[in-house]
C-alpha cells in the first residue's frame, strides 16, 4: 500500500459526460501529480499541484482540469468525454523533488 | 523538449538470465532519474532513483542502474532475473517538478 488513495477504482460513463476523479495523497506530501496511462499513449504526465498551487503542466487537454484543496486532496475533472479518454488515471504524491508514490488508479471507460 | 526514450518495447528472458534495459533522456539542466516497475494489475512502484553522487545506484529486489552523464543514459540492470520480475518497467526523469516517463518496457521472464 503506497498510502495514496484514489476513488473510484472503476468508472464507466457515456460520451459527452463529465466525471471527477479523487486523490488523497500520502500524509505529509504536498505534491500531487496526475497521469494518464493508455495502451496507445503510454504513461503521460498531466499536471502537478504543490500545496494548492499548480506547479507543472504536461499533456493535459483543455477539457480536463484539476485542483488541489486546502486539505491537500486533489480532484481531476474530465468533461465532454470522448471514447479516446478511456484510460487508467493515476495519482501520485511526493515530498519535494523526491520519488512519487502512486495510487492504484482509476480505470475510466467511456462508452 | 524534455524526453525519455526506452530502447526495448518488449524483452523476453529465461529465469537466471541477466537483464539490461536501456533508457536515454534529453533534458536541460539538472535532472533526477527514476526507474519504476508496474506488476500486472498493480500501480507503479519505485525501483530506484538517482539525484546526485555515486552514479551506480542500487534499488530494491536486486536491481541497479548506472547514470552515465556523457551518454545521457540511465540503464537498468539485474544479474539474474526471476519469474516474479515479469512486469512493465518505466524510466522517468524529473526537473522542476515536471516528470517525463518513457513508453515502458514489458519484461516477460519464462520459468
Amino acid at each position: 500500500d503506497s498510502g495514496v488513495t484514489q476513488t473510484p477504482k472503476h468508472l464507466i460513463t457515456a460520451t459527452g459526460q463529465r466525471v471527477t476523479l479523487r486523490c488523497s495523497p500520502r500524509s505529509g506530501d504536498l505534491s500531487v501529480y496526475w497521469y494518464q496511462q493508455s495502451l496507445d499513449q503510454g504513461l503521460q504526465f498531466l499536471i502537478q499541484y504543490y500545496n494548492g498551487e499548480e506547479r507543472a503542466k504536461g499533456n493535459i487537454l483543455e477539457r480536463f482540469s484539476a485542483q488541489q484543496f486546502p486539505d491537500l486532496h486533489s480532484e481531476l475533472n474530465l468533461s465532454s468525454l470522448e471514447l479516446g479518454d478511456s484510460a487508467l488515471y493515476f495519482c501520485a504524491s511526493s515530498r519535494g523533488q523526491g520519488e512519487a508514490f502512486f495510487g492504484q488508479g482509476t480505470r475510466l471507460t467511456v462508452v | 523538449a524534455q524526453s525519455v526514450s526506452q530502447h526495448n518495447h518488449h524483452v523476453i528472458l529465461s529465469e537466471a538470465a541477466s537483464l539490461e534495459l536501456g533508457c536515454n533522456y534529453s533534458y536541460g539542466g539538472t535532472v533526477n532519474l527514476f526507474w519504476y516497475v508496474q506488476y500486472p494489475g498493480q500501480h507503479l512502484q519505485l525501483l530506484l532513483k538517482y539525484f546526485s553522487g555515486d552514479p551506480l545506484v542500487k534499488g530494491i529486489k536486486g536491481f541497479e542502474a548506472e547514470f552515465i552523464k556523457s551518454k545521457f543514459s540511465f540503464n537498468l540492470r539485474k544479474p539474474s532475473v526471476q519469474w516474479s520480475d515479469t512486469a512493465e518497467y518505466f524510466c522517468a526523469a524529473s526537473n522542476a517538478g515536471k516528470s517525463t516517463f518513457g513508453d515502458g518496457t514489458t519484461l516477460t521472464v519464462k520459468p
